[in-house]
Parts: structure tokens; sequence; C-alpha cells
């Protein structure tokens, strides 16, 4: 299966809210709601903001929220914040058992 | 704490096999799926393969189908990514990672990743 499709690049002022979509297909986003969402620093492992959609796990900020309407995902990043500038993936679960994850999206806080 | 450490990588030339460990603590490992996931240098992430809470169900990327393999010790709370015919195309850190809930989809701790060099 082809990779989720995210933009590049998405870019925001300090307080700004940013949104990056993820989209899939019926096989997979359209169908289960089993879409998480990773921020990942230079040189460090992914960490988990969003799973199954919309679940924050305990310690994310509430800045972080994320949604679904069809084949497509969001990740929407309210009051920016300089420490926010990251490489961001959306991930999801598919009819064949597997995952699924996007190409990854470069947030610039600028 | 809840930690899982990885390890087993290195430089491992064409056509040869790496078995790589991850060690888990600070958690009830026999409730959790497990999951693989590797990053090219300067790429994204990729999904490699999952194994149920209890061994019974494994599930591979089309790109390690028939070349790497699952397996887990419950009693020693470790997962094992057999890597075997290895390829250039592998070169990756690779990171092991739990399920966020046993019903849930998510990958919420991860390894500090080990990094496996396919080269001549």
């Amino acid at each position: 299966q082809s990779a989720l499709t995210q933009p590049a690049s998405v870019s925001g002022s300090p307080g700004q809210s940013v949104i990056i979509s993820c989209t899939g297909a019926s096989s997979n986003i359209g169908t289960y709601n089993y879409v998480s969402w990773y921020q990942q620093h230079p040189g460090k492992a992914p960490k988990l903001l969003i799973y199954d959609v919309s679940d924050r796990p305990s310690g994310v900020s509430s800045r972080f929220s994320g949604s679904k309407s069809g084949n497509t995902a969001s990740l929407t990043i309210s009051g920016l914040q300089a420490e926010d500038e990251a490489d961001y993936y959306c991930s999801s679960y598919t009819s064949t058992y597997t995952r699924l994850f996007g190409g990854g999206t470069k947030v610039t806080v600028v | 704490q809840v930690q899982l450490v990885e390890s087993g990588g290195g430089v491992v030339q064409p056509g040869r096999s790496l078995r790589l460990s991850c060690a888990a603590s600070g958690f009830t490992f026999s409730h959790y799926a497990m999951h693989w996931v590797r990053q090219a240098p300067g790429k994204g992430l990729e999904w490699v393969a999952v194994i149920s809470y209890d061994g019974s169900n494994k599930y591979n990327a089309d790109s390690v189908k028939g070349r790497f393999t699952l397996s887990r010790d419950n009693s020693k709370n470790t997962v094992y990514l057999q890597m075997n015919s290895l390829r250039r195309e592998d070169t990756a850190v690779y990171y092991c990672a739990k399920t966020v809930t046993p019903s849930g989809d998510g990958m919420d701790v991860w390894g500090q990743g080990t990094t496996v060099t396919v080269s001549s």
C-alpha cells in the first residue's frame, strides 16, 4: 500500500493555529478510527500526540487535537510555540492489519 | 519507569542476517502488542511489523515480507526481529514501540533505536 499523503511543510507564527492533513483511502483512514499522530525532533525518537483519531495520551498538551473526515485525518496545533517546530507523522491501521505512515510534515515556527 | 531498550544493530553485508532485540520494563509486557518501525537516514518513518500481545498474530510490511520475522518471549519481556536476506535499503534506525492500550492503536512508548547498516 502507498504511504499516507501529508504536506511536506507547514508554517505559522507563534500563537497561531496550523492544521496538518493526512489523506489515505477507504482501506485505511476511511474505514478505521485508528489514526495516530507523532512528533519527532531531530535525532530523537517519535512521540505519540494523538491516537484513535482524537484521543490524547496523558501528558500531551491540549494544544494538539485530531479529527477525521472521510479518507482524511487532520492534526491541529493551536497556540503555536517555538518548541512545536519538528516533523509530524500520521499513521493508520489498514484493512490488511498492517500500519501505514505518512511521508511527514515539517512544521516551522516563523 | 516504562522503558524499551533495543539492541543487536550493527554493520552487516547484503544477504546476511541480523537479530534485533527489544527489552521492555515498567509495564505488563504480555498485555500489549509491539511494533517495529524504521527510519532510513534523512527519511520518514516506515512501519515494519507488529506482533500481538501473545505472539499469535504477526503482520509485516510488504517491503520485508518473507525476510523479517517477529517473535516475543513474554517470560523475558522481550520482542525480537529476525532479519534475513538483508538489502542495502534496509539500512535504517530500527525502533520498537509499545501499543498505547490493549484495544487502541498508536505507539506511546518508543525505544532509543538501534542502527542497522547494510553494506559490503
